[in-house]
């Protein structure tokens, strides 16, 4: 079955240091991968996505991800965190159940601490 | 463009009351998708639409739960009779790309039962 796994459900780090978001999937398909954010009391908004070409993808916000098949990894990460970047995090997978669909992880919560 | 647009953004009721949540998606956008995001279940698929047609409903959670795209510019989820376990975050979300399903999200509707 299709999945993403999005280790640690909650990440802080202090500002200016590096931010590390994990996420694994599994998919029978040829994967298309994305990042999204959620700030507090909003809905979620695309970061990047990955589809085919150059397995690292450069997002907003000075996020990137790296698509590492051997691995079936797409972690999240920027070098140097902002106390804006305080938001939950979700990794998704576009995957094919008869249809396409999109799986979503559980989310990362990401601190950001002064 | 305005982006995805719901109404109500909070909503309370008590147990047993019909409610019914509203989503206009983007324009051109021919896909629609609703959502459901709680603690304890994360973000979860309930119906997907295509050009007005629903085309997944595997994850709506019961026959309470009804969905409705009568045109291509506004659907509506209904819930009845609603109880308290119903209380959640609905999300709508559109898409217009068939090939990576990015998906744009609306701001969200607060349901609290009681």
């Amino acid at each position: 079955a299709q999945s993403v796994t999005q280790l640690g459900s909650h990440v802080s780090v202090s500002e200016g240091a590096l931010v590390l978001l994990r996420c694994n999937y599994s998919s029978s398909v040829p994967p298309y991968l994305f990042w999204y954010v959620q700030y507090p009391n909003q809905g979620l908004q695309l970061l990047l996505k990955y589809t085919t070409g150059a397995t690292l993808v450069k997002g907003i916000n000075g996020f990137e991800a790296e698509f590492k098949k051997s691995e079936t990894s797409f972690h999240l990460t920027k070098p140097s965190a902002h106390m804006s970047d305080a938001a939950e995090y979700f990794c998704a997978v576009r995957t094919y159940t008869g249809g396409f669909k999109t799986i979503f992880g559980a989310g990362t919560r990401l601190f950001v601490k002064a | 463009d305005a982006g995805v647009i719901q109404s109500p953004r909070h909503e309370v009721t008590e147990m047993g009351q019909e409610v019914t949540l509203r989503c206009k998606p983007i324009s051109g956008h021919d896909y629609l998708f609703w959502y459901r995001q709680t603690m304890m279940r994360g973000l979860e698929l309930l119906i997907y639409f295509n050009n007005n047609v629903p085309i997944d409903d595997s994850g709506m959670p019961e026959d309470r739960f009804s969905a409705k795209m009568p045109n291509a510019s506004f659907s509506t989820l209904k819930i009845q009779p609603s109880e308290p376990r119903d209380s959640a975050v609905y999300f709508c979300a559109s898409s217009r790309d068939r090939r990576t399903y990015e998906q744009y999200f609306g701001p969200g509707t607060r349901l609290t039962v009681t």
